[in-house]
């Protein structure tokens, strides 16, 4: 089982639906990333949060410490938001080596 | 703006060739971080190093090696190129997580080596 679980792993919406992303995690985690890959590019990084939610523009990602449960939202979607987004996450007691889920692959139509 | 600059975008070398993929921060980072991405199996960290000279295998350092010379520059050495090397290789670089730092990651753009 790996220690990082995305889901799901493909999911297409119309422009302008509510999306979540959800990530699962089992090991001791002191921090999580939320990171977004377009097709053919670099690897970029949305938020990094340790407790409650973070928001940007329509982006929003929420972390429940105790469940190891965190999601990603993104309101009123939009073709641009196609990508590959990625769940990782920091281990308690390091801080630097990283535990990556697989990815979820987005597609957006219009 | 912040970046990382990783020297080639796409390389084709053949089997048992050396390759040198350099890597470039221009933020002071200490941490520096070699991923290969393949499909189906997401990215996997092959070295990193915390710091100048010092270095620490990740979790598929086997036919790999790495040089840290200045804290700016992180190389990943290929000694003997297989096919099996194929891959999307990313570089990455971050602060320590602490009480002042983010810990927040930074990619570059990717290397997408072939080997035939």
């Amino acid at each position: 089982k790996n220690e990082v679980e995305q889901s799901p792993q493909n999911l297409t919406a119309q422009e302008g639906e509510f999306i979540t992303i959800n990530c699962s995690y089992s090991v001791g985690i002191s921090a999580l990333h939320w990171l977004q890959q377009h097709p053919g590019g670099g690897i970029v990084s949305l938020f990094m949060l340790s407790s409650g939610k973070k928001k940007h523009g329509r982006l929003i990602a929420t972390i429940n410490i105790q469940e190891k449960h965190s999601s990603l939202h993104i309101t009123a979607s939009h073709p641009r938001d196609s990508a590959v987004y990625i769940c990782a996450v920091i281990n308690r007691g390091s801080n630097y080596k990283l535990t990556f889920g697989k990815g979820t692959l987005l597609t957006v139509n219009p | 703006d912040v970046k990382v600059t990783q020297s080639s975008r796409y390389l084709v070398k053949r089997t048992g060739e050396k390759v040198f993929l350099e890597c470039v921060q221009d933020m002071d980072h200490e941490n520096m971080f070699w991923y290969r991405q393949d499909p189906g199996l997401g990215l996997r960290l092959i070295y990193f190093s915390y710091d100048v000279k010092m270095k620490e295998k990740g979790d598929i350092p086997e036919g790999y090696s790495v040089s840290r010379e200045k804290k700016e520059r992180f190389s990943l050495i290929l000694e003997s190129a297989s096919t099996n090397q194929t891959s999307m290789y990313l570089c990455a670089s971050s602060l320590s997580l602490g009480p002042t730092n983010t810990g927040e990651l930074f990619f570059g753009e990717g290397s997408r080596l072939t080997v035939l």
